[in-house]
């Protein structure tokens, strides 16, 4: 296990277009996390699962975003109808169920809509 | 809601130079406090925890809780300091641990 992944690396679309993107947690890891970063800022939480279920969103997450975790391992974020704001570098973390485990972080996905 | 201020974008120290990034933070209970840094071309990873009371890299920072600070500190910078340096906060409730980062410091070291 080489870490956190994400699919794609870089992603350019044209406003309106749907786009998803994947994560791959570290195996063992229950906790999976969504952040989005954008220019001069610091990650931002986007939304929170425990194993399949998401337990927490962010009022950042508009009804475009929609994220799942069907089996507990990997996760989706999709964003419906991008918009030039979306425009971010959208990170996913792993971490194990317990009390202040670390938080593994995969290289993130570069969206930019055009 | 919890908040963290990094007042400084950008620090430049001398190698062989004292180096203090400052945090402070914003909440009203007790929050778990962090150090995660980006080295160039580098995914996000931790450096230093509040909670282990540890010091890596030479690395180490005090919370402060009459100041709500948790400055990172380290006697004499080292070239490979340089990198984005970034003070979070959590609020442990064995559940969702989610972050809440400041905007970032980045420390370049001169040679």
């Amino acid at each position: 296990d080489t870490g956190v992944s994400q699919d794609p690396r870089h992603k350019i679309t044209k406003r309106g277009q749907n786009v998803t993107f994947r994560c791959d947690p570290i195996s063992e890891h229950n906790r999976l996390y969504w952040y989005r970063q954008t220019l001069g800022q610091g990650p931002e939480f986007l939304t929170y699962f425990q194993n399949e279920a998401q337990l927490e969103k962010s009022r950042l997450l508009s009804d475009r975003f929609s994220a799942e975790r069907p089996k507990g391992s990997f996760s989706t974020l999709e964003i419906q109808r991008t918009e030039q704001g979306d425009s971010a570098m959208y990170l996913c973390a792993s971490s194990q169920t317990g009390m202040l485990n670390e938080q593994f972080f995969g290289p993130g996905t570069r969206l930019t809509v055009l | 809601a919890q908040r963290v201020t990094q007042p400084e974008k950008l620090l430049s120290v001398f190698k062989g130079a004292p180096v203090e990034l400052k945090c402070n933070y914003s909440y009203s209970g007790s929050p778990e406090l962090f150090w995660y840094v980006q080295y160039s071309r580098q995914r996000l990873q931790l450096l230093l925890r509040h909670i282990s009371r540890e010091s890596i890299k030479g690395f180490t920072a005090d919370l402060n809780k009459g100041e709500t600070s948790f400055h990172l500190k380290k006697p004499f910078a080292q070239e490979e300091d340089s990198a984005m340096y970034y003070c979070a906060l959590t609020i442990s409730n064995f559940g969702n641990e989610k972050l809440t980062f400041g905007t970032g410091t980045r420390l370049t070291i001169i040679p």
